[in-house]
């Protein structure tokens, strides 16, 4: 099965910040990659598929990007709301594996 | 999107098995795959396996293989996840997650979960 990982596992950044993401997969998964946001005790939610679509109602400032194997989630101007744990997905098959996860604090 | 509600939270003891339903409205249920997935407690997200009604596709990751079976009852829109052997460290919130099957597993909408507690 294909692997999902991601780096850092936690990041603590300022209000306004550039924040970055990444996300890595053991073989190639094309753009069939989703990034999902879980803010402390919610569901988690769907911000970003097919590696750079954003999905509407998603603020401008999340964008994503792919080189080969590796997928970039990027939260320009990092706002109060966006402290979360961010997942990757792998969605071109079965399993949907997910990455471990990201931390972000302010 | 298709909205799902989950049945409520169980109590378990080591050894026993688990049942989850999930009941989805709002849209096709035919349009959907559906997925389970777990989270322990201040763990990460773990996809354990899904199901598309329509094409009668079943899929389990390799991890809960032999333990989990996913069913699902088109008459009522309802998805079911079946955990069997259940110990301590299955002590997590269980979602059922659907997403549209083109895109399958990809998950666009998420149930409440489901808190399943094992302890004796």
């Amino acid at each position: 099965d294909i692997q999902m990982t991601q780096s850092p596992s936690s990041l603590s950044a300022s209000v306004g910040d550039t924040v970055t993401v990444t996300c890595r997969a053991s073989q190639g998964i094309t753009n069939y990659l989703a990034w999902y946001q879980q803010r402390p005790g919610k569901v988690p939610k769907l911000l970003i598929s097919g590696a750079t679509t954003v999905l509407p109602g998603v603020p401008p400032r999340f964008t994503g990007s792919r080189s080969g194997t590796n997928f970039t989630l990027t939260i320009s101007s990092l706002q109060p709301e966006d402290v979360a744990t961010y997942y990757c997905q792998k969605y071109i098959s079965a399993p949907g594996t997910f990455g471990p996860g990201t931390k972000v604090e302010i | 999107q298709v909205q799902l509600v989950q049945s409520g939270p169980e109590m378990k003891k080591p050894g026993s098995s688990v049942k989850v339903t999930c009941k989805a409205s709002g849209d096709n249920f035919s349009r959907y795959g559906f997925n389970w997935v777990r989270q322990a407690p201040g763990q990460g997200l773990e996809w354990m396996g899904g199901i598309i009604p329509v094409l009668g596709t079943i899929d389990y990751a390799e991890n809960f293989q032999g333990r989990v079976t996913i069913t699902a009852d088109e008459s009522t829109n309802t998805v079911y996840m079946e955990f069997s052997s259940l110990g301590s460290g299955d002590t997590a919130v269980y979602y059922c997650a659907s997403g549209v099957s083109y895109n399958y597993p990809r998950v666009d909408s998420w149930g409440q979960g489901t808190l399943v507690t094992v302890s004796s």
